[in-house]
Formats: structure tokens, sequence, C-alpha cells
């Protein structure tokens, strides 16, 4: 059974700062999908990684996927506050037309 | 515009009631797909359709009951089995399983269920 799993689950930065997200995940996929989701909204499509070393940028925000490791990164870049939100990870089982989620990492910006 | 309509946005359920929340999408999607949130929680299948008139059990199917009679339309309904209703549902939708691949989902803006 597929797991993904997140961490941090919960970073607080101060503006200006870089960080990096992580997702781990525990059986082969060749997919990995990320989400953005601010309080009480829906999800919003950020980054589709669909091969080993897909590497996907927008803004301040890049996303990287290594499929033999089976990791993928959110890098954060110099980071203002509108970027506070909560991110998902997910991955495609490879089997069905359905992929599973991380738990979300919760994002606070300080200003 | 294309995209998903969730509704109500906001839904209360009594005791014991059987309630039914709403997804509909004009995007031509063949998969749709229900989802729980509970808070500081990840997402959580319920159930999932690929093809109209046939759909699959996600993770926690218990207390749900969905259909897929037409193409736009996957309602789901929360039945009194169901003990600790309270959450925010998602609905979301994809092409197809290649489709899925390379776009992802699509989510519609949510239904907060409160049981009071």
């Amino acid at each position: 059974e597929l797991k993904v799993e997140q961490n941090p689950l919960f970073l607080s930065m101060q503006e200006g700062k870089n960080y990096t997200i992580y997702c781990n995940y525990s059986t082969t996929s060749d997919r990995l999908y990320w989400y953005r989701q601010d309080p009480g909204k829906s999800l919003e499509s950020l980054f589709v990684l669909l091969s080993n070393g897909a590497v996907k940028q927008e803004g301040r925000l890049m996303a990287s996927l290594d499929t033999k490791a089976r990791l993928s990164t959110l890098h954060i870049t110099a980071a203002v506050h509108d970027l506070s939100a909560t991110y998902f990870c997910a991955v495609d089982t490879n089997r069905d037309d359905k992929i599973i989620f991380g738990k979300g990492t919760r994002l606070h910006i300080l200003p | 515009d294309g995209g998903i309509t969730q509704s109500p946005k906001y839904l209360f359920r009594k005791e014991g009631q059987n309630v039914t929340l709403s997804c509909e999408q004009n995007l031509n999607h063949d998969a749709m797909y229900w989802y729980r949130q509970d808070p500081g929680q990840g997402l959580r299948l319920i159930y999932y359709s690929q093809i109209v008139n046939d759909f699959q059990k996600g993770d926690i199917a218990e207390g749900y009951s969905v259909s897929r009679e037409k193409k736009e339309s996957f309602p789901l309904t929360v039945t009194s089995a169901q003990k600790n209703p309270t959450a925010f549902y998602l609905c979301a939708s994809s092409i197809d399983q290649k489709g899925l691949l390379t776009y992802g989902y699509t989510f519609g803006s949510g239904t907060r269920l409160t049981v009071v």
C-alpha cells in the first residue's frame, strides 16, 4: 500500500528566508503532484512532476522529483507572506485512476 | 468557464439524518472523486468513479454512498451510519487515467458539513 509522508507538518519562518518541504513515498511511482490550500478553501494545483529528475519552478517555488529515492522537494526561495498556506504532495498509485495525498505542510510566514 | 461546482458550501445535519452533497462538473472529465478532510489531516478518499454507472470504494467508504448516473454528476450521500461526519468534503475530477497522469485533479470548492 502506497504511503506518502511529508515533513515538516508545520513550518513557521521569517520572510526572506529559504526553506524546503520534503515528500517521501513508499512504493514505486513516476508521478507526483503538489497542491496549495488556503484556509477554508479548495486545493489549487501547483506542479505536476512526471519523470525522474523533473524540476519545475513558478515564482519563488521550485519542485523536484527523484523517483529512485522516492522523494520530492518543494523549495521556497526568499519567502513572502502570501505564500502562507498548506502544501500537499500527492503520488500516483500506478494502478488506479487515483492518487494518495500526504497530510500536508502548514506553512506560516511571518512578516 | 469550465469547472467543478459543489453545493451547498455549508451544510448542517441533525443526528440520524441522511444528507446529500452535490458535485457537478462541466469539464467533460471521465473520473470523479470524493475526499474527506479533517482539521490537520490530509485528504482521505471516500469513493471514486472512472465511468458512468460504475464506482469504487476508497479508504473510508463506510457510512457513505454515491451514484454516477451522469458523467457530469457524482453526488455523495452521508448516511446516519456515518458516526462522525463533521468534516470538509472535497470533490475532484480528472480527464481519464492518461489525463490524470498529466494534469492531476481539478478540485471543487468544498462543502463543510457540521452535525448539530
